[in-house]
């Protein structure tokens, strides 16, 4: 069974915080993704990685940053967090090509 | 501009009966075309797929089909029970990229 853990079921932060989400794979995926999900906006994807060290910008990429520096693992970086970056983060991964995403448990993060 | 769309928030059914979920999409340039499930504080689950060469996939209780003339999908689960109540979201692959373009999603709940 593919798995995909996330550092975090639940994380509070101030605001201007940095913050580090980690994600480790144990299925030797090539590809891995950052989702956030909002109510009615669906998951949306921040950042996705389809080898190490190499990153690719998703459709809401600004106030964030990412690292591949091993195949397994894929954190996402909040610089400076902000209250609109209150949300659900969910991290995937997959093979290379037509095949399905394995997901994450998520991590509801909170920035008060 | 939203790629994939359910335009259905939420949908409520009787259990035993026949949920029936849609999706429409704009890019005809999709390829492949998934089925999530997720449940409250958990991350997606993957249902099923459907590459474009077909119109109709089946897994047990569940049914995609795709209609490519009128850019729409749809999930059947027959006969639904209490287990299904979720959220549905459906997703497409743009031909030759790695990432999916997710739908909003669609509450169903099955009622006993």
């Amino acid at each position: 069974d593919v798995k995909v853990t996330q550092s975090s079921r639940y994380l509070v932060k101030r605001t201007g915080e940095k913050v580090f989400l980690e994600c480790v794979q144990d299925m030797d995926h090539e590809n891995m993704f950052w989702y956030r999900q909002d109510p009615g906006l669906g998951l949306r994807l921040i950042y996705f990685s389809y080898d190490v060290k190499m990153k690719e910008k998703g459709d809401i990429p600004e106030g964030y940053s990412v690292s591949r520096e091993k195949k397994e693992r894929f954190s996402l970086i909040l610089e400076s967090a902000s209250t609109n970056q209150t949300s659900m983060y969910l991290c995937a991964s997959s093979l290379r090509g037509p095949h399905e995403q394995y997901f994450g448990p998520g991590t509801r993060l909170t920035v008060t | 501009d939203q790629q994939v769309k359910q335009n259905s928030p939420s949908l409520s059914v009787q259990e035993g009966r026949i949920s029936i979920l849609n999706c429409d999409y704009t890019n005809s340039m999709f390829d492949y075309f998934l089925w999530y499930k997720k449940y409250p504080a958990e991350g997606p689950t993957f249902l099923i797929s459907i590459s474009s060469i077909k119109d109709k996939n089946e897994d047990g209780r569940f049914t995609v089909f795709l209609n490519k003339s009128a850019k729409h999908l749809s999930l059947h689960i027959v006969p639904s029970q209490p287990g299904d109540s979720a959220v549905y979201f459906c997703a497409a692959r743009h031909l030759g990229a790695q990432k999916l373009v997710f739908g909003q999603g669609t509450r169903l709940t099955i009622n006993p």
